[in-house]
């Protein structure tokens, strides 16, 4: 079964850092370009970042950028999401889904929620 | 704002059809982009519902379905049933900004 499991979520201040994690499983990890997809409190879908197969191509979006990074180790089948400086507007919950065909997202995990607070 | 444009919420009783559009522009959808949808239950991660403009995964009833045409696209459900009370969104590509994968605002069925 095709599986992405997210983790490290929690509550940190203005100004904190945090790191995501998404384990993969059920698929060859190492052939699929990979995601982070947040969605703030009652809101919308929002795409954060993208990563390739080989790490070779990266883009974030612009309320991101500078401050995020996002990384993967194909070997443990792992997708990473390291957020710095946080701000309360990057409270939502983070989910990482796979890239079929550098087109649609499929499958999502579940999530994992981020609250910055003081 | 949403660089691809849903309605806020679509409404429909139990049988009936609703429609939810998706409109984009010359730098997306009018340019020849696919566009995906997604349904998110209440409380659940999202899944993809249509791919490539009508494509369905596996799973996914023929009560659902996708059309594009210019600079927008459409969700169709037909036979609308109490479980299909959810969110729902576009997403496409998107050749003007940084990054490249744009989502609609959603949009919000609620069955009658």
């Amino acid at each position: 079964e095709v599986q992405l499991v997210e983790s490290g979520g929690g509550l940190v201040k203005p100004g904190g850092s945090l790191r995501l994690s998404c384990a993969a499983s059920g698929f060859t990890f190492s052939s699929y370009s990979m995601n982070w997809v947040r969605q703030a409190p009652g809101k919308g879908l929002e795409w954060v970042s993208s990563i390739s197969s080989s790490s070779s191509y990266i883009y974030y979006a612009d309320s991101v950028k500078g401050r995020f990074t996002i990384s993967r180790d194909n070997a443990k089948n792992s997708l990473y999401l390291q957020m710095n400086s946080l701000r309360a507007e990057d409270t939502a919950v983070y989910y990482c889904a796979r890239d079929d065909y550098e087109s649609w997202f499929d499958p999502w995990g579940q999530g994992t929620l981020v609250t910055v607070s003081s | 704002q949403s660089v691809l444009t849903q309605p806020p919420s679509v409404s429909g009783a139990p049988g009936q059809r609703v429609t939810i559009s998706c409109t984009g522009s010359s730098s997306n959808i009018g340019a020849g982009y696919d566009v995906h949808w997604y349904q998110q239950l209440p409380g659940t991660a999202p899944k993809l519902l249509i791919y490539g403009n009508s494509n369905r995964p596996s799973g996914v009833p023929d009560r659902f379905s996708g059309s594009k045409s210019g600079t927008s696209a459409s969700l169709a459900i037909t036979g609308l049933q109490a479980e299909d009370e959810a969110d729902y969104y576009c997403q496409s590509y998107d050749s003007s900004l940084s990054g490249p994968w744009v989502f609609g605002g959603g949009t919000k069925l609620t069955v009658l």
